[in-house]
Order: structure tokens, then C-alpha cells, then sequence
């Protein structure tokens, strides 16, 4: 069965950093590209960064300024964000996504981890 | 950044009933549009994408229509189950955007 499974989430104080992940089963990993999305509490969901299959095409929101890092290891099948400088505002549930082949819309998503940024 | 609007903000219907969704962009996005549902505390799940195509195992009361800067999301007859929000999703400028969602609740 295609699962993707999202762990790493939790409190963090304004300013501080966070590395969520994602563990993806049931399909070729190192086939497809994937993505970060997020919902914080009362708002819709936000795009935030894809990655392509070898990691060769990186893209991220204007709304992240530089603050949070993509990457995947093909060998673990698995997905990360690394986040920097965290705000308030960052506070969400983060979704991974799979990138459908040849379409790369999100076909396939994670139940998501928790961030919580406050002091 | 290509923004997508979506309306009504909420559509209060009964089951059996037919929904329409709007999703306007701000720039045309050619057919490169994606909808999907999404239930509180599940994951999204995409419904259409490239405007018109159902994703693998989504029902046909399901169907899209639209290009350039138009598209509707059409539910032809509401099941319990798809009471729910939904979102437009544009692909064809990076940075990717979404709508800012669709909640289609029990009348």
C-alpha cells in the first residue's frame, strides 16, 4: 500500500529550528517528486516547496524567505524540512505530498505533523 | 504569484443535491489546475487535475471544466460523504498556490 508517513513535529520557541520528515512506502521513492504543504489552525492549505526526483529542482513560496530547506534521501526513502527561524506564524499541520508522474500534482499525502511555534 | 479565488467562501446544500465551485486565477493557468477535498484532521485528496481529468479512483459525480482563468468543480448529486472543503491548486507558475478553499456543509 502507497503511504507516506510524517514525523518530527512539536513545540518550538520563536526563533528556534525544526526538522520535520517523511517516510514514504509502498512505491518507488527515488521515481517521483515530492512536496511540503501546510495548514495552520482556521486557514487553507499553503504550498511550500517541491523537490524533484534526484533532487536537482528545488522550488519554494515567497512566503518562507530563505528559512526553511528541502531535501530527500533517495536511499531511505525519505522527505525532510528543515526549518529555520521559526515564527509564530509557522505554526501548522505539514503535509507531504507525492508529485504524480508526468503531472506533478499532489496525488498522494501524508496525515501530517503537528508544529507549534510559541514560547 | 498567481492568485486563485475561489466562491462561494461557504455552499450550504442538501444530499442529492448538485454543487458548483468557482476557481478564478489571476493570470491564466492554461489547463493546469488541480482540485482536491479535504476532511478535518484527514489528508487531502486530490479529485481532478489538468482541469477535466478525474484522479484514479474518484467517482464520476465528480467533473471539472474550465481553462485560462475559469473553472468549476461540479458535484452532480451531494453523498454524505462529500461534505467537505475544497481547494483549487494552479501548477503552471512557480510558486505553486491554492485557492483559499470552498467549504461545502449540510444544509
Amino acid at each position: 500500500e502507497v503511504d507516506l508517513v510524517e514525523s518530527g513535529g512539536g513545540l518550538v520557541q520563536p526563533g528556534g529550528s525544526l526538522r520535520v520528515s517523511c517516510a514514504a512506502s509502498g512505491f518507488t521513492f527515488s521515481s517521483y517528486s515530492m512536496n511540503w504543504v501546510r495548514q495552520a489552525p482556521g486557514k487553507g492549505l499553503e504550498w511550500l516547496s517541491f523537490i524533484s526526483s534526484t533532487s536537482r529542482t528545488i522550488y519554494y513560496a515567497d512566503s518562507l524567505k530563505g528559512r526553511f530547506t528541502i531535501s530527500r534521501d533517495n536511499a531511505k526513502n525519505s522527505l525532510y524540512l528543515q526549518m529555520n527561524s521559526l515564527r509564530a506564524e509557522d505554526t501548522a499541520v505539514y503535509y507531504c505530498a507525492r508529485g504524480m508522474n508526468s503531472h506533478y500534482y499532489m496525488d498522494v499525502w501524508g496525515k501530517g505533523t503537528t508544529v507549534t511555534v510559541s514560547s | 504569484e498567481i492568485v486563485l479565488t475561489q466562491s462561494p467562501a461557504t455552499l450550504s446544500l442538501s444530499p442529492g443535491e448538485r454543487a458548483s465551485l468557482s476557481c478564478r486565477a489571476s493570470q491564466s493557468v492554461g489547463s493546469y489546475l488541480a482540485w482536491y477535498q479535504h476532511k478535518p484532521g484527514q489528508a487531502p485528496r486530490l479529485l481532478i487535475y489538468d482541469a477535466s481529468n478525474r484522479a484514479t479512483g474518484i467517482p464520476a459525480s465528480f467533473s471539472g471544466s474550465g481553462s485560462g482563468t475559469d473553472f468549476t468543480l461540479t458535484i452532480s448529486s451531494l453523498e454524505p460523504e462529500d461534505f467537505a472543503v475544497y481547494y483549487c491548486q494552479q501548477r503552471s507558475n512557480w510558486p505553486w498556490t491554492f485557492g483559499q478553499g470552498t467549504k461545502v456543509e449540510i444544509k
